[in-house]
């Protein structure tokens, strides 16, 4: 079965400091890749997907992610990080040709100054 | 409506008593999803509507946990005999063709 995994349920940064998250997936066949992020108490918001075409995607809030078919991985990256970047990252995935969305475990993210 | 609308906000209930929650998809979406985030949780899939296709259950986590949507657009997650381990935020989604999934704020859900 499909499965996503984010390495690190827990990053820290300093405020201007690079952002790293790191997800990985399992499966043969590249699905449909997404990154959410979930602000305190709020729901979740989409932040990028990458669905077919250029393999860097650039999303809202200064941040992007690379899809690397040979390493099965959508790592999520902010070259400078913000005070309201803190926040939770969620990776998501969508095989393709079956619309069903699954999440990873997620990736709390907290910026000091 | 213009985005995903789930009510109520917030439902205090008593153990081993029953509750609705209700999800009001974007109009037109044709995928509907429900999942569950425990405090300081992840989210765990709970069911997944397609269409006129069978649902998808295999995230339920029992037979107390049911769901339904009608017409292909409203849809209610019903929890019988609650108990407290039925806590959390319950979040409902829908996506269109294009697989982008959009989310409703959430029921957050207290059993006491």
């Amino acid at each position: 079965a499909q499965s996503v995994t984010q390495l690190g349920s827990h990053v820290s940064v300093s405020e201007g400091a690079l952002v790293l998250l790191r997800c990985n997936y399992s499966s043969s066949v590249p699905p449909y890749l997404f990154w959410y992020v979930q602000y305190p108490n709020q729901g979740l918001q989409l932040l990028l997907k990458y669905t077919t075409g250029a393999t860097l995607v650039k999303g809202i809030n200064g941040f992007e992610a690379e899809f690397k078919k040979s390493e099965t991985s959508f790592h999520l990256t902010k070259p400078s990080a913000h005070m309201s970047d803190a926040a939770e990252y969620f990776c998501a995935v969508t095989p393709r040709g079956y619309n069903k969305l699954i999440f990873g475990a997620g990736t709390r993210l907290a910026v000091h100054p | 409506g213009a985005g995903v609308s789930q009510s109520p906000s917030n439902k205090v209930t008593e153990k081993g008593k029953d509750v609705e929650l209700r999800c009001d998809p974007i109009s037109g979406h044709t995928a509907l999803y429900w999942y569950r985030q425990s405090l300081g949780q992840g989210l765990e899939f709970l069911i997944y509507f397609q269409g006129n296709s069978a649902p998808d259950k295999s995230g339920l986590p029992s037979d107390r946990f049911s769901a339904e949507r009608t017409g292909g657009s409203v849809s209610t997650l019903t929890i019988q005999r609650t108990q407290q381990e039925d806590s959390a935020v319950y979040l409902c989604a829908s996506s269109g063709t294009n697989t982008e999934a959009f989310f409703g704020q959430g029921t957050r859900l207290t059993v006491v």
